[in-house]
């Protein structure tokens, strides 16, 4: 099993830019998460799936960013402008119904200059 | 507010000596409770965890410690090892199968 992969690794963007985070569950996970990691607030949640259905999004920073699930393979977190601030690494992992314990992918470092 | 906290930053540690990691809770309704660690540049992996109907669960050369009343947990590692030296974060669950809390980390150096 290949992982949670989360694509691009990297991401260098101009504030006011457009960015759209990917993110591959394991197969057969069914809840997925989005997490950021910062130095100030450590690992916070964003947004929490189950089923490709949103059933926390109390963590979403603001109206900026976005999350969806369109089908049970494919996640994006997109930030629309981007915004110094929101330059962390972001983490996406998932869990088989039932679970607690999370499979986190390798993040993707997110730099708005 | 945060809900689970990890008040120590760093942690250095002499190899083969014992790494405690503290961590606290705020919230009574979390009852599973998980360490993960984290190498530079990967996603955290998960290591040992524990129910609150536990106060200890060992794997290894890693001990949890959960004391419910005082609403802290520790891990224990013994002997430490260069390898494992990470940030080690706390996560607390109200659930299993729920969502995760995280502290802010702990940072260990394992010294040779």
């Amino acid at each position: 099993d290949a992982g949670v992969i989360q694509s691009p690794r990297h991401e260098v963007t101009e504030m006011g830019q457009e960015v759209t985070l990917r993110c591959k569950p394991i197969s057969g996970h069914n809840s997925l998460f989005w997490y950021r990691q910062t130095m100030m607030r450590g690992l916070e949640l964003l947004i929490y799936f189950n089923n490709n259905v949103p059933i926390d999004d109390s963590g979403m920073p603001e109206d900026r960013f976005s999350a969806k699930m369109p089908n049970a393979s494919f996640s994006t977190l997109k930030i629309q402008p981007s915004e110094p601030r929101d330059s962390a690494v972001y983490f996406c992992a998932s869990t088989p119904t039932g679970w607690t314990e999370a499979f986190f992918g390798q993040g993707t470092r997110l730099t708005v200059v | 507010d945060q809900q689970v906290k990890q008040n120590s930053p760093s942690l250095s540690v002499q190899e083969g000596r014992i790494s405690i990691l503290n961590c606290d809770y705020t919230n009574s309704m979390f009852d599973y409770f998980l360490w993960y660690k984290k190498y530079p540049a990967e996603g955290p992996t998960f290591l040992i965890s524990i129910s609150s109907i536990k106060d200890k669960n060992e794997d290894g050369r890693f001990t949890v410690f959960l004391n419910k009343s005082a609403k802290h947990l520790s891990l224990h590692i013994v002997p430490s090892q260069p390898g494992d030296s990470a940030v080690y974060f706390c996560a607390a669950s109200k659930n299993a199968g729920n969502m995760l809390t995280f502290g802010g980390g702990t940072r260990l150096m394992v010294k040779p």
